[in-house]
């Protein structure tokens, strides 16, 4: 069974780069099974898809964040990471990272626990 | 429209049933996935492919989907179930996606 477990600040400032990590147990980031997702919950409020990441690089965004995201892969750490640049309050959010399940139907099967990031001078 | 739209909030009393709603246009053409999510928790899978439940989720949650319209039905609601639930479905060339805007279930 896969495990997920989100690091890095919870606090940063505005204008600059929310950086955090995925590190996945119990299965291997390279398996052709799967994407890597991350996804974030603003408090109060819905999940939104912010972007996924295949074991060799391939990448989708979500249009809305697709000009300040990206999101990477280290498949010797057998983690993947988000970079969202130029930050404000509105990216104040619980950062969920998932892994997305790659067949004839998709879907986010395993979770990690989520990473609350606070934009805030 | 990539949208999925959900009812805000719907009530069941303890052992009845409940449905929910996910429409959107996306659901012609891809199956929806469902997740609950309980206060201060993050989100677990319940089911996929229209009607498959991952391992140690009670038969008691069920999927159909029919034109622009996936449902996930709680028969026999329990406690328990009181959580959020957020559909979420593939959009456009398929390799993008979206979360339904979330349904509170309160077991009365």
């Amino acid at each position: 069974q896969l495990q997920l477990q989100e690091s890095g600040p919870g606090l940063v400032k505005p204008s600059e780069t929310l950086s955090l990590t995925c590190s996945v147990s119990g299965g291997s980031i390279t398996s052709t099974n799967y994407y890597w997702g991350w996804i974030r919950q603003p408090p109060g409020k819905g999940l939104e898809w912010i972007g996924s990441i295949y074991y060799s690089g391939n990448t989708y965004y979500n249009p809305s964040l697709q000009s300040r995201v990206t999101i990477s892969v280290d498949a010797s750490k057998n983690q993947f990471s988000l970079n969202l640049t130029s930050v404000t309050a509105a990216d104040t959010a619980v950062f969920y990272c998932a892994s997305l399940k790659y067949s004839t139907s998709r879907y986010f099967d395993y979770w990690g626990q989520g990473t609350l990031v606070t934009v805030s001078p | 429209s990539s949208e999925l739209t959900q009812d805000p909030a719907v009530s069941v009393a303890l052992g009845q049933t409940v449905r929910i709603t996910c429409q959107g246009d996306s659901l012609r053409r891809y199956y929806a996935s469902w997740y609950q999510q309980k206060p201060g928790q993050a989100p677990i899978l319940v089911m996929y492919s229209k009607n498959s439940r991952p391992s140690g989720i009670p038969d008691r949650f069920s999927g159909s989907s029919s034109g622009n319209t996936a449902s996930l039905t709680i028969t026999g609601a329990q406690a328990e179930d009181e959580a959020d639930y957020y559909c979420n479905s593939r959009i456009s060339s398929g390799h993008l996606y979206v979360f339904g805007t979330g349904t509170k279930v309160t077991v009365l």
